[in-house]
Protein backbone atom coordinates (compact mmCIF):
# COMPACT_ATOMS: atom_id res chain seq x y z
CA UNK A 1 0.00 0.00 0.00
CA UNK A 2 1.43 3.52 -1.51
CA UNK A 3 -1.31 5.46 -0.80
CA UNK A 4 -1.48 8.60 1.69
CA UNK A 5 -5.30 9.02 1.78
CA UNK A 6 -6.79 12.79 2.97
CA UNK A 7 -10.34 13.80 4.34
CA UNK A 8 -12.06 15.42 3.50
CA UNK A 9 -11.74 16.14 -0.17
CA UNK A 10 -13.24 19.53 0.00
CA UNK A 11 -14.11 21.68 2.55
CA UNK A 12 -15.98 24.88 2.97
CA UNK A 13 -15.80 27.29 6.10
CA UNK A 14 -16.83 30.55 7.65
CA UNK A 15 -14.08 32.54 9.14
CA UNK A 16 -15.33 31.73 12.78
CA UNK A 17 -15.64 27.76 12.74
CA UNK A 18 -12.94 25.12 13.81
CA UNK A 19 -12.46 22.29 11.40
CA UNK A 20 -9.96 19.75 10.85
CA UNK A 21 -8.14 17.48 7.60
CA UNK A 22 -6.95 14.31 8.29
CA UNK A 23 -4.24 12.30 6.78
CA UNK A 24 -3.14 9.15 6.86
CA UNK A 25 -0.78 6.38 5.64
CA UNK A 26 0.35 2.83 6.42
CA UNK A 27 3.68 2.46 4.68
CA UNK A 28 5.62 2.87 8.08
CA UNK A 29 6.76 5.96 7.23
CA UNK A 30 7.78 7.76 10.11
CA UNK A 31 7.98 11.46 8.28
CA UNK A 32 5.01 13.53 7.40
CA UNK A 33 4.44 16.76 6.06
CA UNK A 34 1.78 19.47 5.15
CA UNK A 35 2.32 21.74 2.17
CA UNK A 36 -0.45 24.39 1.03
CA UNK A 37 -0.85 24.96 -2.60
CA UNK A 38 -2.67 28.28 -4.08
CA UNK A 39 -4.06 28.22 -7.41
CA UNK A 40 -1.37 27.99 -10.12
CA UNK A 41 1.69 28.02 -7.54
CA UNK A 42 4.16 25.21 -6.39
CA UNK A 43 3.15 23.43 -2.96
CA UNK A 44 4.75 25.52 -0.07
CA UNK A 45 6.12 23.91 2.76
CA UNK A 46 4.34 24.16 6.25
CA UNK A 47 5.24 21.62 8.75
CA UNK A 48 7.15 18.64 8.81
CA UNK A 49 7.17 15.84 11.97
CA UNK A 50 9.59 13.14 12.00
CA UNK A 51 8.92 10.54 14.56
CA UNK A 52 5.58 12.35 15.48
CA UNK A 53 7.34 15.07 16.82
CA UNK A 54 7.01 18.57 14.83
CA UNK A 55 10.42 19.50 13.86
CA UNK A 56 9.44 22.07 11.11
CA UNK A 57 7.46 25.21 11.53
CA UNK A 58 7.97 27.53 8.15
CA UNK A 59 6.76 30.34 10.22
CA UNK A 60 3.13 29.35 9.41
CA UNK A 61 0.07 31.43 11.36
CA UNK A 62 -1.44 29.94 14.58
CA UNK A 63 -4.63 29.95 12.93
CA UNK A 64 -3.25 26.47 11.47
CA UNK A 65 -2.22 23.88 14.48
CA UNK A 66 -1.03 20.45 13.42
CA UNK A 67 -1.05 17.45 15.63
CA UNK A 68 0.41 13.68 15.13
CA UNK A 69 -0.96 11.71 17.19
CA UNK A 70 0.55 8.65 15.97
CA UNK A 71 2.97 7.40 13.58
CA UNK A 72 -0.06 6.86 10.59
CA UNK A 73 -1.59 9.75 10.82
CA UNK A 74 -1.32 13.65 10.65
CA UNK A 75 -3.98 16.48 11.65
CA UNK A 76 -4.16 20.13 11.02
CA UNK A 77 -6.39 21.75 13.13
CA UNK A 78 -8.19 25.10 11.46
CA UNK A 79 -9.21 27.93 13.64
CA UNK A 80 -10.62 31.49 12.96
CA UNK A 81 -9.12 31.27 9.03
CA UNK A 82 -8.94 34.10 6.46
CA UNK A 83 -10.56 34.03 3.13
CA UNK A 84 -6.61 34.10 1.54
CA UNK A 85 -6.13 30.82 3.61
CA UNK A 86 -8.29 29.10 0.44
CA UNK A 87 -6.19 26.67 -0.78
CA UNK A 88 -5.41 23.04 -1.60
CA UNK A 89 -4.20 21.40 1.32
CA UNK A 90 -1.06 18.54 0.66
CA UNK A 91 -0.29 15.64 3.01
CA UNK A 92 2.99 13.56 2.03
CA UNK A 93 5.16 10.82 3.93
CA UNK A 94 8.53 9.57 3.87
CA UNK A 95 10.71 7.34 4.93
CA UNK A 96 12.43 9.21 8.38
CA UNK A 97 16.03 10.11 7.54
CA UNK A 98 18.62 7.68 7.69
CA UNK A 99 16.37 5.18 5.62
CA UNK A 100 17.37 3.78 2.71
CA UNK A 101 14.16 5.27 0.64
CA UNK A 102 13.90 8.30 2.68
CA UNK A 103 14.34 10.11 -0.85
CA UNK A 104 10.81 9.58 -1.89
CA UNK A 105 7.77 11.58 0.12
CA UNK A 106 4.50 10.06 -1.58
CA UNK A 107 1.80 12.75 -1.63
CA UNK A 108 -1.85 12.90 -1.03
CA UNK A 109 -4.75 14.22 -3.35
CA UNK A 110 -5.03 16.84 -0.62
CA UNK A 111 -8.33 18.78 0.58
CA UNK A 112 -9.46 21.59 -1.58
CA UNK A 113 -10.52 24.66 1.15
CA UNK A 114 -12.58 26.95 1.13
CA UNK A 115 -12.74 30.22 3.68
CA UNK A 116 -15.98 32.49 2.97
CA UNK B 1 19.00 24.46 -0.90
CA UNK B 2 20.39 25.27 -4.19
CA UNK B 3 18.26 27.47 -7.00
CA UNK B 4 17.12 26.00 -9.71
CA UNK B 5 15.65 27.32 -12.84
CA UNK B 6 13.57 25.98 -15.63
CA UNK B 7 11.26 26.77 -18.46
CA UNK B 8 7.87 27.74 -17.77
CA UNK B 9 6.28 25.51 -20.44
CA UNK B 10 6.96 23.38 -23.21
CA UNK B 11 5.11 21.35 -26.11
CA UNK B 12 6.37 17.51 -26.96
CA UNK B 13 4.16 15.39 -29.50
CA UNK B 14 2.76 12.17 -28.07
CA UNK B 15 5.25 9.21 -28.85
CA UNK B 16 7.84 11.51 -29.13
CA UNK B 17 10.70 11.97 -26.58
CA UNK B 18 10.06 15.03 -24.02
CA UNK B 19 13.55 16.01 -22.82
CA UNK B 20 13.00 18.63 -19.83
CA UNK B 21 16.45 21.07 -18.82
CA UNK B 22 16.85 22.16 -15.37
CA UNK B 23 20.16 24.41 -14.51
CA UNK B 24 21.21 24.31 -11.02
CA UNK B 25 24.70 26.13 -11.40
CA UNK B 26 25.16 26.59 -7.74
CA UNK B 27 24.97 22.85 -6.46
CA UNK B 28 26.95 21.40 -3.36
CA UNK B 29 28.22 18.18 -3.14
CA UNK B 30 25.72 16.97 -1.24
CA UNK B 31 23.12 18.11 -2.95
CA UNK B 32 20.37 15.76 -4.99
CA UNK B 33 18.93 16.19 -8.34
CA UNK B 34 15.14 15.50 -7.84
CA UNK B 35 12.45 15.30 -10.28
CA UNK B 36 8.89 15.08 -9.30
CA UNK B 37 5.77 15.95 -11.37
CA UNK B 38 2.20 17.11 -10.56
CA UNK B 39 -0.78 16.47 -12.96
CA UNK B 40 -3.98 18.39 -12.82
CA UNK B 41 -5.72 18.09 -9.25
CA UNK B 42 -3.53 15.67 -8.11
CA UNK B 43 -0.84 15.41 -5.64
CA UNK B 44 3.01 15.69 -6.66
CA UNK B 45 4.78 12.56 -7.68
CA UNK B 46 8.09 11.21 -7.10
CA UNK B 47 9.39 10.63 -10.64
CA UNK B 48 13.41 9.67 -10.33
CA UNK B 49 16.75 11.48 -8.49
CA UNK B 50 20.35 11.31 -8.97
CA UNK B 51 23.48 12.54 -7.67
CA UNK B 52 25.98 12.74 -10.42
CA UNK B 53 25.73 9.35 -12.28
CA UNK B 54 22.60 9.30 -15.23
CA UNK B 55 19.34 7.28 -14.04
CA UNK B 56 16.76 5.25 -15.35
CA UNK B 57 13.75 3.57 -13.62
CA UNK B 58 10.36 2.71 -15.23
CA UNK B 59 9.10 6.39 -15.95
CA UNK B 60 12.13 8.74 -17.21
CA UNK B 61 16.00 8.71 -17.35
CA UNK B 62 18.05 11.35 -15.78
CA UNK B 63 20.61 13.11 -17.86
CA UNK B 64 23.42 14.88 -15.13
CA UNK B 65 26.19 16.87 -16.81
CA UNK B 66 29.85 16.04 -15.30
CA UNK B 67 29.70 19.53 -13.87
CA UNK B 68 26.46 19.00 -12.08
CA UNK B 69 24.82 22.02 -12.95
CA UNK B 70 22.77 21.43 -15.13
CA UNK B 71 19.95 18.32 -16.24
CA UNK B 72 17.88 16.69 -18.28
CA UNK B 73 15.03 14.68 -17.12
CA UNK B 74 13.69 12.69 -20.55
CA UNK B 75 10.06 10.77 -20.86
CA UNK B 76 11.13 8.31 -23.99
CA UNK B 77 7.78 7.99 -25.03
CA UNK B 78 5.34 11.01 -23.66
CA UNK B 79 1.74 10.02 -23.83
CA UNK B 80 -1.18 12.53 -23.09
CA UNK B 81 -1.14 11.10 -19.79
CA UNK B 82 2.38 12.79 -19.14
CA UNK B 83 0.45 16.52 -19.48
CA UNK B 84 1.83 18.14 -16.05
CA UNK B 85 3.92 20.18 -14.01
CA UNK B 86 7.94 19.19 -13.85
CA UNK B 87 9.45 19.68 -10.69
CA UNK B 88 13.45 19.83 -10.56
CA UNK B 89 14.44 19.91 -7.13
CA UNK B 90 17.54 19.97 -5.71
CA UNK B 91 18.27 19.61 -2.03
CA UNK B 92 19.84 17.53 0.77
CA UNK B 93 19.51 13.35 1.12
CA UNK B 94 16.79 13.42 3.84
CA UNK B 95 15.62 17.49 3.65
CA UNK B 96 12.11 18.15 3.08
CA UNK B 97 10.90 18.89 -0.86
CA UNK B 98 11.10 22.80 -2.17
CA UNK B 99 9.30 23.15 -4.85
CA UNK B 100 10.03 26.25 -7.41
CA UNK B 101 7.81 27.07 -10.40
CA UNK B 102 8.13 23.85 -13.05
CA UNK B 103 8.13 23.59 -16.24
CA UNK B 104 4.14 22.95 -17.64
CA UNK B 105 4.52 19.75 -20.08
CA UNK B 106 1.56 19.81 -22.52
CA UNK B 107 1.49 16.31 -24.75
CA UNK B 108 -0.23 16.90 -27.69
CA UNK B 109 -1.50 14.54 -29.85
Amino acid sequence: DTEVTQTPKHLVMGMTNKKSLKCEQHMGHRAMYWYKQKAKKPPELMFVYSYEKLSINESVPSRFSPECPNSSLLNLHLHALQPEDSALYLCASSQAPGSPKMYEQYFGPGTRLTVT
Amino acid sequence: DAKTTQPPSMDCAEGRAANLPCNHSTISGNEYVYWYRQIHSQGPQYIIHGLKNNETNEMASLIITEDRKSSTLILPHATLRDTAVYYCIVRVLGTPLVFGKGTRLSVIA
